[in-house]
């Protein structure tokens, strides 16, 4: 199974200031179509996960530009560019190039 | 949309059977997913099917006890799960795709 590795796993951030999650796998995460299915979710407290990001990069609908994916085989980064109250929670990266999918273990976003 | 059902109590080895009715996509068109959240923990990629039910894939711990199913009739999905373990305990979401669109989740309790 493909392990996802995010780091750090907790993130106090200043209001406005930005933030970073890293997020690597034990294998590379290039389909054989040549794409990368490397996803990022948010999940705010006591709320269902929500996709930010897809295919590494790929903003989904009605996410803020303040929020960008970027990396490439095995290495990848969730950048927020200024933290906001409502960003508060748990990142997750997750990749569905290979069965089973798997998640990270999960980025706690707080306020400073 | 996505709307779970069918979580509750179970006693260990016992049975329960989750459904998930879409609504507002062409559900015929999309693999559908089960993921779970233990308490207090991360995300788990429980199970996926094809857009006609002819493929299906299941994470390892479930395997065997588990079965997803879909009535494209009915635009629902759904997880018979059998000989349930007090690790099954968890809030289970029904996700469409590679997460695109989550449910609210429905909660499953393994205990005697």
């Amino acid at each position: 199974d493909a392990v996802m590795t995010q780091s750090p796993l907790s993130l106090p951030v200043t209001l406005g200031q930005p933030a970073s999650i890293s997020c690597r796998s034990s294998q590379s995460l290039v389909y054989s179509d040549g794409n990368t299915y490397l996803n990022w979710f948010q999940q705010r407290p006591g709320q269902s996960p929500r996709r930010l990001i897809y295919r590494v990069s790929n903003r989904d609908s009605g996410v803020p530009d303040k929020f960008s994916g970027s990396g490439s085989g095995t290495d990848f980064t969730l950048k927020i560019s200024r933290v906001e109250a409502e960003d508060v929670g748990v990142y997750y990266c997750a990749q569905g190039s290979r069965w089973p999918y798997t998640f990270g273990q999960g980025t706690k976003l707080e306020i400073k | 949309q996505l709307v779970e059902s069918g979580g509750g109590l179970a006693q260990p080895g016992g049975s329960l059977r989750l459904s998930c009715v879409a609504s507002g996509f062409t559900f015929s068109s999309y693999w559908m997913n089960w993921v779970r959240q233990a308490p207090g923990k991360g995300l788990e990629w429980v199970a996926r099917i094809n857009q006609d039910g002819s493929e299906k894939y299941y994470v390892d711990s479930v395997k065997g006890r588990f079965t997803i199913s879909r009535d494209n009739a009915k635009n629902s999905v759904y997880m018979q799960m059998n000989s349930l373990r007090a690790e099954d305990t968890a809030v289970y979401y029904c996700a469409r795709g590679f997460g695109i669109i989550w449910g609210q989740g429905t909660v499953v309790i393994v205990s005697s």
